[in-house]
């Protein structure tokens, strides 16, 4: 089964600086999405960034970037220029292409992380 | 285009009292999924639905039950509710499977005490 490991609880950083959140997965696929979503205090969950895995090149949206590092099993979030709408909890996601069992690729959400923008 | 919408957005119940908790979407979505939010806990995929008239088990199935009899709603009952069962539930829907983006209702806080 697949797993998704978010190491860090909590991350602080400071208003304009740049901070990288980190997720490493397990599975024995090679074909799948990668998603960091973002939860403010509203609870709403929102999709900051999608990576494929058969896609070499690192997805970027504005702000936020990913490393994803196939062969590591490792997908970190970059935010720069941090600002004070970011503070939010942060969850990486993997999502299967394959079929088991008619799961038709549900979500494998990590356990978050809480991050604070200091002004 | 309200997107995905949650009814209640607060419930509290007592021990053994059922409820349904309503998800629709307007998008015209085909798959539809509940998930459960627990404290330090990332979201966990309780029912989903591939279609209307279908619906198949996730992750944390026991004392749930779903129905999806039109397409742009589904339903999550609790038949007997347990403290255990005290959670953040989010309702979210996608065009199709894997594929595709799932769009998350805003959440229903339930308190079973």
């Amino acid at each position: 089964a697949q797993t998704v490991t978010q190491s860090q609880p909590e991350m602080s950083v400071q208003e304009a600086e740049t901070v990288t959140l980190s997720c490493t997965y397990d599975t024995s696929e090679s074909d799948y999405y990668l998603f960091w979503y973002k939860q403010p205090p509203s609870r709403q969950m929102i999709l900051v960034i999608r990576q494929e895995a058969y896609k070499q090149q690192n997805a970027t949206e504005n702000r936020f970037s990913v490393n994803f590092q196939k062969a590591a099993k490792s997908f970190s979030l970059k935010i720069s220029d941090s600002q004070l709408g970011d503070a939010a909890m942060y969850f990486c996601a993997y999502r299967t292409r394959m079929n088991y069992g008619g799961s038709q690729g549900n979500l494998i959400f990590g356990k978050g992380t809480k991050l604070s923008v200091k002004p | 285009n309200a997107g995905v919408t949650q009814t209640p957005k607060f419930r509290v119940l007592k021990t053994g009292q059922s409820m349904t908790l309503l998800c629709a979407q307007d998008m015209n979505h085909e798959y539809m999924y509940w998930y459960r939010q627990d404290p330090g806990m990332g979201l966990r995929l309780i029912h989903y639905s591939v279609g209307e008239g279908t619906t198949a088990k996730g992750e944390v199935p026991d004392g749930y039950n779903v129905s999806r009899l039109k397409k742009q709603n589904f339903l999550l009952g609790l038949e007997s509710a347990a403290p255990s069962q005290t959670s953040v539930y989010f309702c979210a829907s996608s065009l199709r499977g894997y594929s595709y983006e799932q769009y998350f209702g805003p959440g229903t806080r339930l308190t079973v005490t």
